[in-house]
């Protein structure tokens, strides 16, 4: 079936650390990924995403890139902040059909 | 344009009574998605509807059910209420047969049984 893990958290760094939160897919077709990401009280908001192989989503400082060929979309920033602190969930849909997964999400904590 | 909205915002049971919530999608949008987050446990797919039909349903037992009106709105009924049916309850909506399918989400409704 179609299914998303990713990294388990929780993950704390420190402000302007790097950031990587692994997300692999296994998906009959051709899939495209998310990031959403949930602020602290509220419901989840459309990060970024990427349709096809070998596109970049990027929003915020942040970025993944769609490999079909290891079946990732990593999401990565180079300098986190404070106000990133937040969980992240990975998620795919099958293009023409609305089946939609998320990953479990990854809550991520950043320390001044 | 008004987003996903789903009421109430919070809402109390007792255990063995039953709890009905309600999502109304962004305009236009015809499948709408139900998702239950419980403390520490991520986002767990529940259901899926799709033009009025049941598409697909994740995990849970039959108590939990649902439906999509004809103007998209739907409603997920719990049954029978158990404790750990406590979670927030996210409501997606999307267009339908699109490349870039993508959705969003309502603020939750805040279910806690006692």
């Amino acid at each position: 079936g179609n299914s998303v893990t990713q990294m388990e958290g929780p993950v704390t760094l420190s402000e302007e650390a790097f950031l990587t939160i692994n997300c692999t897919y296994t998906a009959t077709g051709y899939p495209s990924l998310f990031w959403y990401v949930q602020y602290p009280g509220e419901g989840l908001q459309l990060l970024l995403k990427a349709t096809k192989a070998d596109d970049k989503g990027s929003n915020k400082g942040f970025e993944a890139t769609y490999r079909k060929e290891t079946t990732s979309f990593h999401l990565e920033k180079g300098s986190v902040q404070v106000s990133d602190s937040a969980v992240y969930f990975c998620a795919l849909s099958l293009n023409y059909n609305n089946d939609m997964r998320f990953g479990a999400g990854t809550r991520l904590t950043v320390k001044p | 344009e008004a987003g996903v909205t789903q009421s109430p915002t919070h809402l109390i049971k007792t255990r063995g009574q039953q709890a009905t919530l309600r999502c109304s999608p962004i305009s236009g949008h015809t499948s709408v998605y139900w998702y239950q987050q419980a403390l520490g446990l991520g986002l767990q797919f529940l259901l899926w509807y799709d033009e009025g039909e049941e598409r697909n349903r994740g995990n849970f037992p039959p108590r939990f059910s649902g439906r999509q009106f004809p103007n998209y709105s739907s409603e997920l009924n719990v049954n029978a209420l158990e404790l750990e049916d406590s979670a927030l309850y996210l409501c997606a909506s999307s267009f339908e047969f699109t490349e870039n399918t993508e959705a969003f989400f309502g603020q939750g409704t805040r279910l806690t049984v006692v």
